[in-house]
């Protein structure tokens, strides 16, 4: 059973660009939830998914945006690339109903230069 | 403003020592909280969950205590093994809808 799969692994872009990130979460699970973890520090929620729409966000501008398809993966883009978004982007799943437990994908390592 | 702190500062332990790790957290009414571990490059990996109505729970090596009135979780790794060097995560869920904040982490360094 493959647990939450994220990619690319890694991904280097210039200021402006734009940047999309993928996850596919672990069978069964239909939420799915985007983090943004800058080194040294704990990850910060921007927002998630359920049902393919936005359910709930963080303090996040609208550069961030998301989608989840009928087969539960999802997509986090981030458009006008600052250097402060280099971070490792998380990708979180639940299971139906018991959205406590959040089962973390290997992350996206993101470099702004 | 709302704060979930943990000692910033690695904490290094012998080998068989219990591991002591703190979450306090200010101007937050939780349901629950849970601690996670994260290796160095990987995403974090749930261990507990503690909901606000328990004082303690247990899980083979692993304690954890919720106390309400300080607004604090401790984390304890009993018989602790350098396997268990990691940085573990504390996160509440502030508004019952699994939007979880997470503190800083605390870097466990077990020596052998």
């Amino acid at each position: 059973d493959a647990g939450v799969t994220q990619s690319p692994t890694h991904l280097i872009k210039t200021r402006g660009q734009q940047v999309t990130l993928r996850c596919s979460p672990k069978s069964g699970h239909d939420t799915v939830s985007w983090y943004q973890q800058a080194l040294g520090q704990g990850p910060q929620f921007i927002f998630q998914y359920y049902e393919e729409e936005e359910r709930q966000r963080g303090n996040f501008p609208d550069r961030f945006s998301g989608h989840q398809f009928p087969n539960y993966s999802s997509e986090l883009n981030v458009n006008a690339l600052l250097l402060g978004d280099s971070a490792l982007y998380l990708c979180a799943s639940t299971v139906p109903g018991q959205w406590e437990t959040q089962y973390f994908g290997p992350g996206t390592r993101l470099l702004v230069l | 403003s709302q704060k979930i702190e943990q000692n910033s500062e690695a904490l290094n332990i012998q080998e068989g020592k219990t591991a002591t790790l703190t979450c306090n957290y200010t101007n937050y009414s939780p349901a629950y909280l849970q601690w996670y571990r994260q290796d160095p490059g990987r995403g974090p990996v749930f261990l507990l969950l503690i909901r606000e109505n328990e004082k303690e729970k247990r899980k083979e090596r692993l304690k954890v205590t919720f106390d309400t009135t300080l607004k604090q979780s401790l984390f304890h790794i009993t018989a602790s093994q350098p396997a268990d060097s990691a940085t573990y995560l504390c996160a509440l869920d502030i508004n019952a809808g699994n939007m979880l904040t997470f503190g800083g982490g605390t870097r466990l360094m077990v020596k052998p």
